[in-house]
């Protein structure tokens, strides 16, 4: 069953950690991207990357940056965690044809 | 770029009644359009999705959605829900030709109710 694979399901973390989260595809996709989930805002994307060693902001990259050092893995890092960071982190995968995605199941991140 | 609208945060509906839950976008450009479903502490599943050809999309538990071009609308409908269809549902675009981001909608919260 093809999947995307998010490490952690649930996280706390303080304020001015650096917080790592993963996200590894088994479907060698080339396209990957991070999303975070707030009630009311629907899905805002932070980063998205078309291939290894790629990548390009989206529409709220402020406090976020992206690794893909190889194709089925793709991290979030937060380079020093603040409150208004917490919320459901989503990570997708897509073909190159882009038609519709492949979710993983969620991190829920607590910044205290 | 492209936006969609989900003018419905929230819609309550009794077992066994139809519902539709609204999508609108703009987009300059031809589009893709997809719908969405989040269970609760899940991440989203493909329900549906309009490629082309005809308008009438369906999926396997009996959602369907019309591609509306000239109301810009793909509003999913169920002629009658059951209760395990309480989830949020997410309408999203991209334009045509492939490998591009979605754009998504602020979702709709469908409760249904005995």
């Amino acid at each position: 069953d093809v999947k995307v694979t998010q490490s952690s399901r649930y996280l706390v973390k303080r304020t001015g950690e650096k917080v790592f989260l993963e996200c590894v595809q088994d479907m060698d996709h080339e396209n990957m991207f991070w999303y975070r989930q707030d009630p009311g805002l629907g899905l805002r994307l932070i980063y998205f990357s078309y291939d290894v060693k790629m990548k390009e902001k989206g529409d709220i990259p402020e406090g976020y940056s992206v690794s893909r050092e190889k194709k089925e893995r793709f991290s979030l890092i937060l380079e020093s965690a603040s409150t208004n960071q917490t919320s459901m982190y989503l990570c997708a995968s897509s073909s190159i044809q882009g038609y519709g995605y492949t979710f993983g199941s969620g991190t829920r991140l607590t910044v205290v | 770029a492209q936006s969609v609208t989900q003018l419905d945060s929230q819609v309550p509906v009794f077992e066994e009644a139809p519902v539709e839950l609204r999508c609108n976008y703009s987009s300059s450009v031809s589009v893709y359009l997809f719908w969405y479903v989040q269970y609760p502490n899940q991440g989203l599943q493909l329900l549906l999705k309009y490629l082309s050809g005809s308008t009438l999309v369906e999926s396997i538990n009996g959602f369907e959605a019309e591609f509306n071009k000239s109301q810009t609308s793909f509003h999913l409908r169920k002629p009658s829900v059951h209760i395990s269809d309480t989830a949020e549902y997410f309408c999203a675009v991209t334009r045509t030709g492939g490998g591009n981001k979605l754009t998504f909608g602020t979702g709709t919260q469908l409760k249904v109710e005995l």
